[in-house]
Parts: structure tokens; sequence; C-alpha cells
């Protein structure tokens, strides 16, 4: 069993479009991520939730906009892509927030705006 | 957040061990030292944490310096498989946020 998977895998889509990466840990952990990795690897936070509770929303354009339906799930949905958000986007849970517990990240999800 | 300073890039051989330093000048007493690795086109993979103690698990070693200005990852045998980008971070333990910042970390390369 995946302990964080994320669907799709790869997303090819045009400028413009509006697109959803969907997120599902199965470790019953509180706590959930997004990360988005740029083209030179650098990883940054976007977005955090405990409990279905937005706790972390870092400066991100409004574009992007997170759902937690629970704490297993937490989605990301982008209106009006650009060039720009051309990354690898990584989901994360961990236990509890705070520093005595790890991440778990998903694989990834490879979204290319053209 | 306090940051992190790793080397850009390292290598070892396989079958010898493997020391990754970091510098965390900055910390402060809640913070927890993480360290990650990313293989190829995958998620980061946890590997130890720590406060202030050396921990020891089965994939590696975390020695932390007595101010806890610096640590270092032990890989004990290098294997092909090591061969990753490596990142240090701090995650604050009182904080309710608990996000961290990863940097740029350490490219470890294993020669055969």
């Amino acid at each position: 069993d995946t302990a964080v998977s994320q669907t799709p895998k790869y997303l090819v889509t045009q400028m413009g479009n509006d697109k959803s990466i969907k997120c599902e840990q199965n470790l019953g952990h509180d706590t959930m991520y997004w990360y988005k990795q740029d083209s030179k690897k650098f990883l940054k936070i976007m977005f955090s939730y405990n409990n279905k509770e937005l706790i972390i929303n870092e400066t991100v354009p409004n574009r992007f906009s997170p759902k937690s339906p629970d704490k297993a799930h937490l989605n990301l949905h982008i209106n009006s892509l650009e060039l720009g958000d051309s990354a690898v986007y990584f989901c994360a849970s961990s236990r509890r927030t705070g520093g005595t517990y790890g991440y778990t990240f998903g694989s990834g999800t490879r979204l290319t705006v053209v | 957040d306090a940051k992190t300073t790793q080397p850009n890039s390292m290598e070892s051989n396989e079958e010898e061990p493997v020391h990754l330093p970091c510098n965390h000048s900055t910390i402060s007493g809640t913070d927890y030292i993480h360290w990650y690795r990313q293989l190829p086109s995958q998620g980061p993979e946890y590997v130890i944490h720590g406060l202030t103690s050396n921990v020891n698990n089965r994939m590696a070693s975390l020695a932390i310096a007595e101010d806890r200005k610096s640590s270092t990852l032990i890989l004990h045998r290098a294997t092909l498989r090591d061969a990753a980008v490596y990142y240090c971070i701090l995650r604050d333990y009182n904080t309710n946020a608990g996000k961290s910042t990863f940097g740029d970390g350490t490219t470890l390369t294993v020669k055969p």
C-alpha cells in the first residue's frame, strides 16, 4: 500500500486551463502539505492543513486553492494555469505538526503547462 | 525560519563511509534537525532526525555538534542506491505551523 499517493503522476495542459491534483494518505496522519519543486530542484512549501484546517498559506497566487475534505485527503486546484506553474508538486504528511515528526512524501505530480 | 548550509556536491566510493555535513548556526533551542534524501524522479524520503543527542537507525547515523550549530549525516557503507540529493532541514518543535524550508541540498555521487 502506498502511504502517500498522488494523482495524476503527469499532467500536461495548456495555458489558461484549470486543473486539480489529488492526494491521499493512509498513515492516519493529522497534517498534510503541498510542496512545489521548480526546475532548480528547490523545494518550497505552499500549504499545510492540520485536521482539515488550513494552517500554512505561503505567498502563493490565489489561483492555487487547496481543499481538504477530510484529514486523509488534500487536493490542489489551480485556475488559469500559467507557464511558470510548470513544476513538480509533492504532497506530504506528518503525524502531527512540529519537528518531532518527520514528513512522508508522495512521488510527485509533474505539471507541464504549454 | 532558521536556514541550513550544505555543500553542493560530494563524492564517495562504494562500500566506504560517507559524512555529509550541514551547518545551521542560527538554530533555535526548539529546532529538530531532519535529514531527507531524494532519488532521481522520486519524492523526498525521510532518513533520520534528532534534537540534541546522536541518533542511529537502519539507514544512517546523525551526529549533532555539542553547540548544535552543525550536524553530520553518516552513511556507514555507501551503495550505488545511496546516490541522491540529501537535504538537511530544521523543524521547530513548538510551532503549530509545521513548516520547514528545504535548501539546495548535497548531491551525493557514489562511484563503483
